[in-house]
């Protein structure tokens, strides 16, 4: 089993442009969320979905947008990248949520 | 909103001594996650607690849910540098499990 796969590892972005960072697992799980976690403020949750076609905002949801057509890919969108927006992102899955979740190795985003 | 305040932020210690981390929040929790992350990876699950008192132990670790729910402790008996690394406390709310929230970590540091 793959688990949790982030493409890409590592990107830059200048202001203004668009990305989608790429989040798929195998585990046929329900719950995934994606987070980004910059220094001194640990792991941000900026959306959620419980199941395919259900979204919902985390703590730091604005400049970033979601959908969830399939069970296995939950994608991240930028619509107009701010250098506020360079972090670590990390997308993780879990079969309930409230026993754990399995994380990816994160995309590292850089917006110059 | 809810949060969870772990402490201490930084532990540097010898190999061979014990500590604790704690997870404190004023909210109750249906469950308390404590992962473990190591520098350019994602969190890994150590422990899911679920039950007000509930005591688990992984080896050298002993991880314990206070009986309001409220908080959880991290305690590592003969630490060891191979227990090097960023342990992060997560705690779901009963409303939405998709809806994880994580404390700001401890940065464990094992001198041999």
């Amino acid at each position: 089993n793959a688990g949790v796969t982030q493409t890409p590892k590592f990107q830059v972005l200048k202001t203004g442009q668009s990305m989608t960072l790429q989040c798929a697992q195998d585990m046929n799980h329900e719950y995934m969320s994606w987070y980004r976690q910059d220094p001194g403020m640990g792991l941000r949750l900026i959306h959620y979905s419980v199941g395919a076609g259900i979204t919902d905002q985390g703590e730091v949801p604005n400049g970033y947008n979601v959908s969830r057509s399939t069970t296995e890919d939950f994608p991240l969108r930028l619509l107009s990248a701010a250098p506020s927006q360079t972090s670590v992102y990390f997308c993780a899955s879990s079969r309930t949520g409230r026993y754990g979740y399995t994380f990816g190795s994160g995309t590292r985003l850089t917006v110059v | 909103t809810q949060l969870l305040e772990q402490s201490p932020q930084f532990l540097s210690i010898q190999e061979g001594e014990n500590l604790t981390v704690y997870c404190n929040s004023s909210s109750v929790f249906s469950s308390l996650q404590w992962y473990r992350q190591e520098p350019g990876e994602g969190p890994v699950l150590l422990v899911t607690v679920v039950t007000g008192g509930e005591v688990k132990k992984l080896k050298r670790l002993t991880f314990q849910f206070g009986d309001a729910r409220k908080d959880s402790s991290l305690h590592i008996t003969a630490a060891q540098p191979g227990d090097t690394g960023l342990y992060l406390c997560a705690g779901t709310d009963g409303g939405s499990q998709g809806n994880l929230i994580f404390g700001k970590g401890t940065k464990l540091s094992v001198k041999p």
